[in-house]
């Protein structure tokens, strides 16, 4: 059983540029969601994914968006970004209602 | 009201002893209050999870205690050891899914 794998692991973008970050769900999970971890903070949660929807947001703009595929893998999609975008992206897979998510390892985003 | 207070932020302990870490929140909706351990460079791991309906759980050395009262829980960690320094982070599920609200986390420090 393959657990939750994200890439890219750290990468360094300029003010106004845009990223997009990877997430492979567990296998056998079927709701995806991303957290945003800033240094030295918990997570807090951006949005979810269910059934190729998006499925309950948290308090982050619109240029926060993101995709989830047939396959349970998903994409977060961040526009035009700011310096305070930095922060650790966490994905996180679980199957729908159980509330045990299991984290990858997290995508360092560095905005300069 | 989402929030979920953890204290303290951070805690030193001997090899051997007990460490507690305190979590309280104020949405009486949570249903389900995770516990995460972070190492330094990785995602949250799940530890143990508890939910309303029991006041304790055990799993080895980890132990939930929960005050649905008092809507406060907190976690135990016996007979410590240096492998456990990590940061430790509190969360509660809403109704909705994967939506995880975390605590601030607690550094936790095990001396040799």
């Amino acid at each position: 059983e393959t657990g939750v794998t994200q890439s890219p692991t750290h990468l360094i973008k300029t003010r106004g540029q845009q990223v997009t970050l990877r997430c492979s769900s567990q296998s056998g999970h079927n709701t995806v969601s991303w957290y945003q971890q800033a240094l030295g903070q918990g997570p807090q949660f951006i949005f979810q994914y269910y059934r190729e929807e998006e499925n309950g947001r948290g308090n982050f703009p619109p240029r926060f968006s993101g995709l989830q595929f047939p396959n349970y893998s998903s994409e977060l999609n961040v526009n035009a970004l700011e310096l305070d975008d930095s922060a650790l992206y966490l994905c996180a897979s679980a199957r729908w209602g159980t509330g045990e998510l299991f984290f990858g390892e997290g995508s360092r985003l560095t905005v300069l | 009201q989402q929030q979920v207070k953890q204290s303290p932020q951070s805690l030193i302990v001997q090899k051997g002893g007990i460490s507690i870490i305190n979590c309280a929140y104020e949405n009486t909706a949570f249903d389900y209050f995770p516990w995460y351990q972070q190492f330094p460079g990785k995602g949250p791991a799940l530890l143990i999870a508890i939910r309303p309906d029991v006041s304790e759980k055990k799993e080895g050395r980890f132990t939930i205690s929960f005050n649905k009262s008092a809507k406060q829980f907190s976690l135990h960690i016996m007979d410590s050891q240096p492998g456990d320094s990590a940061t430790y982070f509190c969360a509660a599920r809403g109704t909705s899914g994967s939506r995880l609200t975390f605590g601030e986390g607690t550094q936790l420090t095990v001396n040799p």
